[in-house]
């Protein structure tokens, strides 16, 4: 069964720097998504991303974040500053298209020091 | 008032007993609804989405109150495998899932 897939699966970094979180959606999906859960809370939206655009983000998708699609397979959200409170998982998904079920990768936990 | 509000729990179940979970949403103008699944550290996973009439998937039933606006889930039959954190999702006419905190549940043998 096809899956989305995400690396790293665990990132550590200092405040201030950037990380790069990489995701790979299902192969014949068209729309990708971030989410985060910070621990111990609830699953937050952050961004979606259809036809090379971003079609809806969250407060929380600020100046810090930006994703893309640099080639026909990857899905990337980097965040350019970290701060302590970026520390949280963050979970790639996507759906073949709007309508249609959302599917999670396994996550990368991003720990900023 | 939060979006989509559940119970925390946790819901603490024998094998073989019966469990309903509960979830309210604040936005009339929802459109889909949804019951995901988390295990602890992982990602959510889809186990049901929520119809008007009511579906039923194997021992779990959901039902949907839109004049309520209110979500349930039955688990029938409880399995040692059931034991999860809840997820009551819903969505307006947007891309966004919007999650509520999620309700622990945990059968003991």
């Amino acid at each position: 069964e096809p899956e989305v897939t995400q690396t790293p699966s665990h990132q550590v970094t200092q405040m201030g720097q950037e990380v790069i979180l990489r995701c790979v959606p299902i192969s014949n999906h068209l729309y990708f998504y971030w989410y985060r859960q910070i621990l111990g809370q609830k699953v937050e939206f952050l961004v979606s991303f259809y036809n090379n655009e971003i079609s809806e983000k969250s407060e929380i998708f600020d100046d810090q974040f930006s994703v893309e699609r640099p080639d026909g397979s990857n899905f990337t959200l980097k965040i350019r500053s970290t701060k302590l409170e970026d520390s949280a998982m963050y979970f790639c998904a996507s759906s073949p298209n709007r309508e249609e079920t959302q599917y999670f990768g396994p996550g990368t936990r991003l720990l900023v020091l | 008032r939060k979006e989509v509000e559940q119970d925390p729990g946790p819901f603490n179940v024998p094998e073989g007993a019966t469990v309903a979970f509960n979830c309210t949403y604040s936005n009339s103008a929802s459109q889909s609804f949804f019951w995901y699944r988390q295990d602890c550290r992982k990602e959510p996973k889809l186990l049901m989405s929520v119809y008007s009439s009511g579906n039923e998937d194997g021992r779990f039933t959901a039902q949907l109150n839109r004049a309520s606006q209110y979500i349930s889930l039955l688990i029938r039959d409880s399995k040692l495998s059931d034991s999860a954190t809840y997820l009551c999702v819903v969505s307006y006419n947007t891309d966004k899932l919007i999650f509520g905190t999620g309700t622990r549940l945990q059968v003991f043998p």
